[in-house]
C-alpha cells in the first residue's frame, strides 16, 4: 500500500479485556514507531523498533502494554487487561531509517468502558 | 525543561498575513528536525523536514540554528486551509532514534 496502514480505526473495548492494534507500515521502511495522544494532549512516545528489534521501549506506560514486530514489516501492539486511562489513540508511524521523515497511519481510536 | 518546547498559541491571524512560529529544543547532540501539522482528530502530516542551511517550499520557510538550538516556521500570504496545530519534532537525542513531539502551536487563520 502507499501508506501506513492501521487497524481497527475504531475499538470499543470492556475495562479489564485485552486489545491487540495492528500497524502496517510503508514497505521497505526500516523503523516503525508507537505513540499515542489522548484527547486534546500532545504525542507520547511509546516504543520504537528498527527492523524487529525494539532499542528503546521507554516509553511504554506499564508492563500491561507489549508490542512486536515480525519479518521486519507488521507491527502489533497489545494492552492487556485495559484500563480507562488506556483511552486514547494509538499511533503508528515508520521512516525509512531512523532519522528520515516519519509517517503516520490514520490512527486506532481506543475507548475502554 | 521539556525536550522540544513550542508556544502553544493560539494564533488568530487575518487571511493573507505572514506568521512565525518558533521552536527551542535542549540536547544540542539532536540530529534531524522537521515541522508536522496536525488536523484536528487526524494523524500527524509532515510539512517539511528543516536543514541548517534554511529550506523553503511555496509560502513556508523553515530555518534551524543549531548554536541557539532553535528552529522556526514562516508562513506567507496565510490561507484558511492553513488553519491547523503546527507540530515542532527533534529526532535522534542521545542515540536513539525516536521522534519527540512539541506539544504543539495553534494557528488559526481568519476570513
Amino acid at each position: 500500500g502507499a501508506g501506513v496502514s492501521q487497524s481497527p480505526s475504531n475499538k470499543v473495548t470492556e475495562k479489564g479485556k485485552d486489545v491487540e492494534l495492528r500497524c502496517d507500515p510503508i514497505s521497505g521502511h526500516t523503523a516503525l514507531y508507537w505513540y499515542r495522544q489522548s484527547l486534546g494532549q500532545g504525542l507520547e512516545f511509546l516504543i520504537y523498533f528498527q527492523g524487529n528489534s525494539a532499542p528503546d521501549k521507554s516509553g511504554l506506560p506499564s508492563d500491561r502494554f507489549s508490542a512486536e514486530r515480525t519479518g521486519g514489516s507488521v507491527s502489533t501492539l497489545t494492552i492487556q487487561r485495559t484500563q480507562q486511562e488506556d483511552s486514547a489513540v494509538y499511533l503508528c508511524a515508520s521512516s525509512l531509517y531512523g532519522t528520515s521523515e516519519a509517517f503516520f497511519g490514520q490512527g486506532t481510536r481506543l475507548t475502554v468502558v | 525543561r521539556k525536550e522540544v518546547e513550542q508556544d502553544p498559541g493560539p494564533f488568530n491571524v487575518p487571511e493573507g498575513a505572514t506568521v512565525a512560529f518558533n521552536c527551542t529544543y535542549s540536547n544540542s547532540a539532536s540530529q534531524s528536525f522537521f515541522w508536522y501539522r496536525q488536523d484536528c482528530r487526524k494523524e500527524p502530516k509532515l510539512l517539511m523536514s528543516v536543514y541548517s542551511s534554511g529550506n523553503e517550499d511555496g509560502r513556508f520557510t523553515a530555518q534551524l540554528n543549531r548554536a541557539s538550538q532553535y528552529i522556526s516556521l514562516l508562513i506567507r500570504d496565510s490561507k484558511l486551509s492553513d488553519s491547523a496545530t503546527y507540530l515542532c519534532v527533534v529526532n535522534g537525542i542521545g542515540g536513539t532514534y525516536k521522534y519527540i513531539f512539541g506539544t504543539g502551536t495553534r494557528l488559526k487563520v481568519l476570513a
